[in-house]
């Protein structure tokens, strides 16, 4: 069964702090893997797209990485802000049409 | 270009009744899909589809019922809601055939009393 473990499940930092989100999956055949930012009461919102070749994608102050061999991905906020507060969430997609696999996501609170 | 628009945004219902949750976007997408997010928990697909007149299940589609009679809309029917259909619904587009980006819309909050 394809599945996506995200970890923590939650994280506490302080402005201006980094840190780094993780994500394991088991999807098969690999397509892509997606990070997602969700803030409370919005819909989901697209943050990188990563294919089997790529190994790092940036967005601003947002970084993923892939490992496709250990099928690990992260996600690391530099310079942390309030704003970045949020629930961080990774799909992953096989090759097949129509469905992703969701991870249950990482709350994360970043406070003053 | 308004993007994926979902109404109503909150919605009280009793047990047995029926409602349509609305589904609309712009963008041309071929590919629509709706999900329901639970408190500390993933979304979770309940139906999708890759073009006008085709539909299939998601993960967990009993009590739902959908249909696609044109691209830009997709529907999404509870045809006698019951509490464990309390929940969040967001609806979802993109481009391809759902291995792609997806854009959301802002989510329906629904509650079965």
């Amino acid at each position: 069964k394809n599945q996506v473990e995200q970890s923590p499940q939650s994280l506490i930092i302080l402005e201006g702090k980094n840190c780094t989100l993780q994500c394991n999956y088991t999807v098969s055949p690999f397509s892509n893997l997606r990070w997602y930012k969700q803030d409370t009461g919005r819909g989901p919102v697209s943050l990188t797209i990563m294919t089997f070749s790529e190994n790092t994608k940036s967005n601003g102050r947002y970084t993923a990485t892939l490992d496709a061999d250990t099928k690990q991905s992260s996600l690391h906020i530099t310079a942390s802000q309030l704003s970045d507060s949020a629930s961080y969430i990774c799909v992953v997609s096989a090759r097949s049409a129509g469905k992703s696999t969701f991870g249950d996501g990482t709350t994360l609170t970043v406070k003053p | 270009n308004a993007g994926v628009t979902q109404t109503p945004k909150f919605q009280v219902l009793k047990t047995g009744q029926s409602m349509t949750l609305q589904c609309a976007q712009d963008m041309n997408h071929e590919y629509m899909s709706w999900y329901r997010q639970d408190p500390g928990m993933g979304l979770r697909l309940i139906h999708y589809s890759v073009g006008a007149g085709i539909t299939d299940q998601g993960e967990v589609p009993n009590g739902y019922n959908v249909s696609r009679s044109t691209t830009e809309d997709f529907p999404l029917r509870l045809l006698s809601a019951a509490p464990s259909q309390t929940s969040v619904y967001f609806c979802a587009s993109s481009f391809g055939q759902g291995a792609e980006k997806l854009f959301f819309g802002s989510g329906t909050q629904l509650s079965v009393l």
